[in-house]
């Protein structure tokens, strides 16, 4: 089983709706838990940092964590054409300084 | 401000040859760490430094060194490259070495084909 898991996409939906990008792990360790953005060709930009389980909002974007079921979710309100990007989710544990990375989901928001 | 600045954007190398990704921060940042990104692989580790004079192996580390003279600078180097080096290679940064901070800047990326 692999650490990370994250359905690599590609998802498309309509300026304006909901968007909801997942990820599965299976190391019990992670405690810190990271959303980055990527656009083609860039560099990636961190989008949310939470510790431990719970949700964190920051403007159109909330960030998720269940412990309890090894997921943790992006959701993105009113989306728009700009939020076309790969979203990769991120994982530390309390034993190192080494950040484990999922394969991204590409997302495309139509205008 | 220039963040975190990575030289060259492109490079093609020949089996065999050897050279150095740059990697320079001007925000005054204890950690840095460099990646290798592959198609469906997402990131993976190669080293990172959690201060100048101190590095550490990360997943992938085989077939590249770095060094960390100054705090500004973490330069990779590729000693014999082969085909399976062809990858992006990115550079990140935090403004410290604790276990809690993730990688909050990297650079725009060095697209390297090995032929």
């Amino acid at each position: 089983q692999k650490e990370v898991e994250q359905d690599p996409g590609p998802l498309s939906v309509p300026e304006g709706a909901i968007v909801s990008l997942n990820c599965t792990y299976s190391n019990s360790a992670f405690q810190y838990f990271m959303w980055y953005r990527q656009y083609s060709r860039k560099g990636p930009e961190l989008l949310m940092y939470t510790y431990s389980s719970g949700n964190k909002e920051d403007g159109r974007f909330t960030a998720q964590v269940d412990k309890s079921s090894k997921y943790i979710s992006l959701f993105i309100r009113d989306s728009q054409p700009s939020d076309s990007a790969t979203y990769l989710c991120a994982f530390r544990n309390t034993g190192g300084f080494k950040t484990i990375f999922g394969a991204g989901t590409r997302l495309f928001v139509k205008a | 401000n220039a963040g975190v600045t990575q030289t060259p954007k492109f490079q093609v190398l020949k089996t065999g040859q050897s050279m150095t990704l740059q990697c320079a921060q001007d925000m005054n940042h204890e950690y840095m760490s460099w990646y290798r990104q592959d198609p469906g692989m997402g990131l993976r580790l190669i080293h990172y430094s959690v201060g100048a004079g101190i590095t550490d192996q990360g997943e992938v580390p085989n077939g590249y060194n770095v060094s960390r003279s100054t705090t500004e600078d973490f330069p990779l180097r590729l000693l014999s490259a082969a085909p399976s080096q062809t990858s992006v290679y990115f550079c990140a940064s935090s403004p410290r070495a604790g276990k809690e901070n993730t990688e909050a800047f990297f650079g725009q990326g060095t697209r390297l084909t090995v032929v």
